[in-house]
């Protein structure tokens, strides 16, 4: 199994840009999320859903937006790149809600100049 | 929303030696806590959790020990070794109440010297 695949592993865009950071996984869970990663400030829930159809906002949604119109795929879209969103960026998955294990992504890192 | 607030930032102990990170969390609602490490460049992977029925669970050298009451756990990893070095994250979640959403502490960084 390939697990959780995120695409692509590195990025670089220019403020204003926008761009789109695939996910991927092939374990049939419901739960899917997205984290970035930041120096001092540990994993910080931007979206999730908890299936195909269905998503909230995290603790810092804004600058971004995400669709679940598939089991398997959990796309994060930037809309309008800023350097603020320099970051890595984690999706995850578990088999649902009910806290069971979440399996996380190789990762992207993501640089705004 | 719920908090997670983990301590220390960073933490160096010599080969052999034992550590402890702790964690607090804010809601108390919460009844899943798991810990995640990471090691540098590569993908967080969980490690050990505990549930709220339980008050210590122990897997080889690691164990992880819950305060409801005080709203506090604690990781343990005993005779660490140089590949216990890594950032460790705890977290914490209330499960289907709260449609599942794990939120993480801040992170901490474990230098083991050989």
């Amino acid at each position: 199994n390939a697990g959780v695949t995120q695409t692509p592993k590195f990025q670089v865009l220019k403020t204003g840009q926008s761009m789109t950071l695939q996910c991927a996984q092939d374990m049939n869970h419901e739960y899917m999320s997205w984290y970035r990663q930041d120096p001092g400030m540990g994993l910080r829930l931007i979206h999730y859903s908890v299936g195909a159809g269905i998503t909230d906002q995290g603790e810092v949604p804004n600058g971004y937006n995400v669709s679940r119109s598939t089991t398997e795929d959990f796309p994060l879209r930037l809309l309008s790149a800023a350097p603020s969103q320099t970051s890595v960026y984690f999706c995850a998955s578990s088999l649902d809600n009910s806290n069971t294990e979440a399996f996380f992504g190789q990762g992207t890192r993501l640089t705004v100049v | 929303g719920e908090n997670v607030e983990q301590h220390p930032s960073t933490l160096s102990v010599q080969e052999g030696d034992s550590a402890v990170i702790k964690c607090t969390y804010s809601d108390s609602a919460s009844n899943y806590f798991p810990w995640y490490k990471q090691e540098l460049g590569k993908r967080p992977q969980l490690i050990i959790d505990i549930r709220s029925n339980v008050g210590e669970k122990k897997d080889q050298r690691i164990a992880v020990t819950l305060n409801k009451t005080a709203k506090h756990f604690s990781l343990h990893i005993t005779e660490t070794q140089p590949e216990d070095s890594a950032v460790y994250f705890c977290a914490a979640s209330r499960g289907s109440s709260n449609t599942g959403k794990l939120i993480f502490g801040q992170g901490t960084t474990l230098q083991v010297k050989p």
